[in-house]
């Protein structure tokens, strides 16, 4: 399985970008990202997910370098709503290689 | 579509009493997991089952049973509840393609034994 590694918190103001990695050195060639956001007291929600390059949707964008042991999640002009946690995953299609870390707390303040 | 939905939204069970979390999603999607999530901690995968009336065990599936006899409903079962089964339980769905697809999860279920 490959195994994720991103940092536990990072803290921003309103208006900044928040970029955030996370490794995973063991990826296969199967293995899709997978990036999903947190609020308290809720289920996770999917926010992008990629296999290489750069991925981009209204909420998010994703980088993938060519060898693909890590990615940036980028967060663009974050409000206090972003506040949350944001895990990222890494496998292929089947359930049993999808596994939640204990994600990147992200405080957002005024 | 009201998504995936999930009941009770909160229960406290005595230690050894049994009981039956409620899972039901309306978007047709093939694949469902119940996952458990403990404070400070991500989500660990207890079952999945791929269609109806096929099931496996995820990374924690001690202590629970689950089945799946209709598209729609995936219930999971705590046969004889303990202490360290107090945790957040959540339900998601996704449909069955060639890359690990958008879940849908549910609002959770939050569970104390005592």
């Amino acid at each position: 399985l490959a195994k994720t590694t991103q940092p536990i918190s990072m803290d921003s103001y309103e208006g900044q970008e928040v970029n955030i990695t996370c490794s995973h050195n063991n990826i296969a060639t199967n293995d899709y990202i997978t990036w999903y956001q947190q609020f308290p007291s809720q289920g996770p929600r999917f926010i992008i997910q990629g296999y290489k390059t750069k991925v981009t949707n209204e909420v998010a964008s994703l980088f993938i370098p060519a060898d693909r042991k890590s990615s940036t999640l980028s967060l663009p002009r974050v409000s206090l709503s972003d506040t949350a946690v944001y895990y990222c995953l890494v496998g292929d299609t089947g359930y049993s290689t999808l596994t939640f870390g204990k994600g990147t707390m992200l405080l957002v303040s005024p | 579509n009201a998504g995936v939905t999930q009941t009770p939204k909160f229960q406290v069970l005595k230690t050894g009493q049994s009981m039956t979390l409620q899972c039901a999603q309306d978007m047709n999607h093939e694949y469902m997991s119940w996952y458990r999530q403990d404070p400070g901690m991500g989500l660990r995968l207890i079952h999945y089952s791929v269609g109806a009336g096929i099931t496996d065990q995820g990374e924690v599936p001690n202590g629970y049973n689950v089945s799946r006899s209709t598209t729609e409903d995936f219930p999971l079962r705590l046969l004889s509840a303990a202490p360290s089964q107090t945790s957040v339980y959540f339900c998601a769905s996704t449909t069955n393609s060639g890359s690990p697809n958008e879940q849908f999860f549910g609002p959770g279920t939050r569970l104390t034994v005592l």
